[in-house]
Parts: structure tokens; C-alpha cells; sequence
């Protein structure tokens, strides 16, 4: 069966360095999307992203966040001057249409030193 | 202000008996509901729902859904250990967002 794969699944970097997270979406989807979930709290969005620009985006996401579909096959989540609070599990997840069940990875694991 | 919120938080169960996993939400134009098991990593979906009275179920599993109150049920019969899993309840907010607001989940802990 067709998985959402992210990469690397542990990430660990200094406050103030840029990190960039990785995601190969399933082939045949077209709506991309990416949340986190910090320690022992609710999974929240970041932003979705389809026809090549974001189409919507949560508070989270501010100025520092930014997310780019570089080929055909990734998506990119890059965290631009890191911050101790951005410690968390990222999920990226894809889904066919904007109605139909969004697929999750399997998380990469940022922690902010 | 939480729009989904998951009942209980957190379940102790034997192998063999039944649970029921509650959901319950609060959006405008309501579309759809989707219900996620997250063990150690990705939640994987178990089933999305959107007519009122229409179970779905798959294997062991199966849920329904009220919208007119509001809520929906997450059964599962004759529960195993691997069943052991935080269970999570998402809706999508409202008219033309299609983001996914999630519920804090029901821890669903299975001893043999």
C-alpha cells in the first residue's frame, strides 16, 4: 500500500540553525499538508499546500515557516531561525482530493538544543 | 476554545471486552468526520464519516455518526492488545478549509 515517507526521522539542532524537513507524498495525490504535535498535546495544523502554493495556513506558520514542492516527488517544510518551542513531531500528509481522508507519515522528531 | 472533543481521555481495558470512544463537535457547514489510530508514530486512518446514521465498520472496528447531536462513536468489539493505541477524532473547521482539527485523542490501553 502507497505510504507518506519523511525524512530523517529524528532531527536534533541548535536554537537559531535552519532545518528543512522532508516529505515524499503519496504518487497520486495532490494536496499536501503539515502538522505537528508537541509532547502530550493535541496534533495541529501548520499548512496546506496544493497547485503549487499554500492554501491555507494556521497561526503557527508564521514568517520563520515556509514549504516548498521542489520536484514532483518532495515537500518541504523549512524552519528558518529555530526556536526551543519548536520542538515537536512534524507530520506531513497527503490526500487525493480536499474531501477525501488525508494519509499520514511517519513524523520527524525536531529537537531544539 | 476546543471545537472536538474526545471522551474519555484515557481507557484500561481486558482483552475480550468492548469499548466505546466518543467524539463529539462543534463546526460550521460540517462535511465529514475521521477517526485516526496513533500508536508509536503516523496516524493511520480508520474511517472518515458523513451521513448521520450510517455505520461503517471494518473488522473489529466501526463507528456512526448523529449530526444532529453532533457526536460520533468509535466501537470496538472482542479488543486485543494490538488495539492498544491512542485513538484521535478529527473534523475539517468549516466552510472551504480543508485543514484537520484534531481532538487531544483517547488513550486506549489493552492488558492481556
Amino acid at each position: 500500500e502507497p505510504e507518506v515517507t519523511q525524512t530523517p526521522s529524528h532531527q536534533v539542532t541548535q536554537m537559531g540553525q535552519e532545518v528543512i524537513l522532508r516529505c515524499v507524498p503519496i504518487s497520486n495525490h495532490l494536496y499536501f499538508y503539515w502538522y505537528r504535535q508537541i509532547l502530550g498535546q493535541k496534533v495541529e495544523f501548520l499548512v496546506s499546500f496544493y497547485n503549487n502554493e499554500i492554501s491555507e495556513k494556521s497561526e503557527i506558520f508564521d514568517d520563520q515557516f515556509s514549504v516548498e514542492r521542489p520536484d514532483g516527488s518532495n515537500f518541504t517544510l523549512k524552519i528558518r531561525s529555530t526556536k526551543l518551542e519548536d520542538s515537536a513531531m512534524y507530520f506531513c500528509a497527503s490526500g487525493n482530493s480536499a474531501n477525501q481522508p488525508q494519509h499520514f507519515g511517519d513524523g520527524t522528531r525536531l529537537s531544539i538544543l | 476554545e476546543d471545537k472536538v472533543v474526545q471522551s474519555p481521555l484515557s481507557l484500561v481495558v481486558h482483552e475480550g471486552d468492548t469499548v466505546t470512544l466518543n467524539c463529539s463537535y462543534e463546526v460550521t457547514n460540517f462535511r465529514s468526520l475521521l477517526w485516526y489510530k496513533q500508536e508509536k508514530k503516523a496516524p493511520t486512518f480508520l474511517f472518515m464519516l458523513t451521513s448521520s446514521g450510517i455505520e461503517k465498520k471494518s473488522g473489529r472496528l466501526s463507528s456512526i455518526l448523529d449530526k444532529k447531536e453532533l457526536f460520533s462513536i468509535l466501537n470496538i468489539t472482542a479488543t486485543q492488545t494490538g488495539d492498544s493505541a491512542v485513538y484521535l477524532c478529527a473534523v475539517p473547521p468549516g466552510a472551504g478549509s480543508y485543514q484537520l482539527t484534531f481532538g487531544k485523542g483517547t488513550k486506549l490501553s489493552v492488558i492481556p
